[in-house]
């Protein structure tokens, strides 16, 4: 059984476009999470989402929206694509903010 | 604002040889959480090792154990009888005591020799 599952796992786009990335955690964790790794494979954090509350929120453009529809689901929505938004984006849970982070396995996001 | 720093971005070692990655923080909490965690080519996130601030124990798991020296704010991870396997992106993390994001440093690259 996967724990912290991501759609799609690639993405290839046009700039301009407009792209959701999906993820669903079956843990029961409170706690969801978004990554983004760059090109030099360095990883920061999105956002975070707490029992569906916006908790935590770095300075992203405001193209990007995530959307918690309920505690098991966190989705990034991305509006306007540009070529710097290539990436791979990490979802990851917790069972609370204080708890481990564990990891889904990426989805890789190609703007050409 | 916390920091996380890997000066080594590249490692080798061979087959069942130990090695250690290095990493150092910058904090001004007194309380916090370090992590190393591992992500193989297939790019999955994997939690290898957890240490809490206040516990003066190095945390050990396996193959796997940190040498944590708070005052210095260093944590290198060792790995012994090195395998094939580890070979891997390698990642030191901090998380502050009240939890939410994780800090992450530059990355490791760790490659095993046969």
């Amino acid at each position: 059984d996967t724990a912290v599952s991501q759609t799609p796992k690639y993405l290839v786009t046009q700039m301009g476009n407009d792209k959701s990335i999906k993820c669903e955690q079956n843990l029961g964790h409170d706690t969801m999470y978004w990554y983004k790794q760059d090109s030099k494979k360095f990883l920061k954090i999105m956002f975070s989402y707490n029992n569906k509350e916006l908790i935590i929120n770095e300075t992203v453009p405001n193209r990007f929206s995530p959307k918690s529809p309920d505690k098991a689901h966190l989705n990034l929505h991305i509006n306007s694509l540009e070529l710097g938004d290539s990436a791979v984006y990490f979802c990851a849970s917790s069972k609370q903010r204080f708890y481990e982070q564990y990891f889904g396995p990426g989805t890789r996001l190609t703007v050409t | 604002a916390q920091t996380v720093t890997q000066s080594q971005p590249e490692m080798s070692v061979q087959e069942a040889e130990t090695v250690t990655l290095s990493c150092t923080y910058d904090t001004s909490e007194s309380d916090y959480y370090l992590f190393w965690y591992k992500q193989p080519p297939s790019r999955q996130m994997i939690l290898v090792i957890r240490q809490e601030a206040y516990k003066q124990q190095n945390a050990t798991e396996n193959r796997f154990s940190v040498n944590f020296q708070k005052a210095a704010k260093s944590f290198s991870l060792k790995i012994s009888d090195s395998q094939l396997g580890d070979a891997a992106m390698y990642f030191c993390a901090y998380r502050g005591y009240q939890g939410g994001k994780l800090i992450f440093g530059q990355g490791t690259e760790l490659s095993v020799k046969p």
